[in-house]
C-alpha cells in the first residue's frame, strides 16, 4: 500500500523566517510527486516533480525530490502571514488506477 | 472562470438519510475525483472517473456510490448516511492521469 509522510505536523514562525517541510514516501512504480497549498478551502497546486535533483522555484517557495531516498521538501523563504496553510503533498504512481495519494498535511502559521 | 464547482458548500444529515453531491467542472477534463478530508489524514481518494459513464474504486469507497453520465459532472451519493461520513469532500479534476487535478472548494458535510 502506497504511503505518505508528512513532517511536523504544524509548525509557528514569524514573519521573515525560512522553513522546511518534509514529505517521505512509499509507491510502488513512483511516478511524480506533487505540492499542494490548502488555506481555508480548495487545495491549489504549487508544484510538480518527477525527476530527481531538480529544483523546482516559484518566488520564494521552491521544492526538490530525492528519488533515491524517497523524500521531497518544499522550503519557503521570508515567509509572509499570507504562506499561513496547510501543505499537502501527493504522489502518483504507474500502477493502473492508482491516483494521488495525499499526506497528513502539515499546518503552518506564519505570525506578523 | 467557474473550474471546479460543488454543491451544496454545506449540509446536516440525520443517520439513514441520503443525499447526492453534485461536481461541475468546465474544464473539458477527462479524469474527474472524489475526496473526503479528514483531521490529521490528508485527502482520501473515495471514487474516480476516467471518462464518461466510468467509474471506478478509490481507497474509500465503502458506503458511496458514483455516477459520470455526462463528462462535465461526477455525482457522489450516500444511500444511508452515518457519522462516520461526516467530513469535508472535495471533488477534483484534471485533464490527463497523474497530472495536476483542480479542486472544487468543499462540501461540509455533518451526519448526526
Amino acid at each position: 500500500e502506497d504511503k505518505v509522510v508528512q513532517s511536523p505536523l504544524s509548525l509557528v514562525v514569524h514573519e521573515g523566517d525560512t522553513v522546511t517541510l518534509n514529505c517521505s514516501y512509499e509507491v510502488t512504480n513512483f511516478r511524480s510527486l506533487l505540492w499542494y497549498k490548502q488555506e481555508k478551502k480548495a487545495p491549489t497546486f504549487l508544484f510538480m516533480l518527477t525527476s530527481s535533483g531538480i529544483e523546482k522555484k516559484s518566488g520564494r517557495l521552491s521544492s526538490i525530490l530525492d528519488k533515491k531516498e524517497l523524500f521531497s521538501i518544499l522550503n519557503i523563504t521570508a515567509t509572509q502571514t499570507g504562506d499561513s496553510a496547510i501543505y499537502l503533498c501527493a504522489v502518483t504512481s504507474y500502477n493502473a488506477g492508482n491516483m494521488l495519494t495525499f499526506g497528513g498535511g502539515t499546518r503552518l502559521m506564519v505570525k506578523p | 472562470n467557474a473550474g471546479v464547482t460543488q454543491t451544496p458548500k454545506f449540509r446536516v444529515l440525520k443517520t439513514g438519510q441520503s443525499m447526492t453531491l453534485l461536481c461541475a467542472q468546465d474544464m473539458n477534463h477527462e479524469y474527474m475525483y472524489w475526496y473526503r478530508q479528514d483531521p490529521g489524514m490528508g485527502l482520501r481518494l473515495i471514487h474516480y472517473s476516467v471518462g464518461e459513464g466510468t467509474t471506478a474504486k478509490g481507497e474509500v469507497p465503502d458506503g458511496y456510490n458514483v455516477s459520470r453520465l455526462k463528462k462535465q459532472n461526477f455525482l457522489l451519493g450516500l444511500e444511508s448516511a452515518a457519522p462516520s461520513q461526516t467530513s469535508v469532500y472535495f471533488c477534483a479534476s484534471s485533464l490527463v492521469q497523474y497530472t495536476e487535478a483542480f479542486f472544487g472548494q468543499g462540501t461540509r458535510l455533518t451526519v448526526v
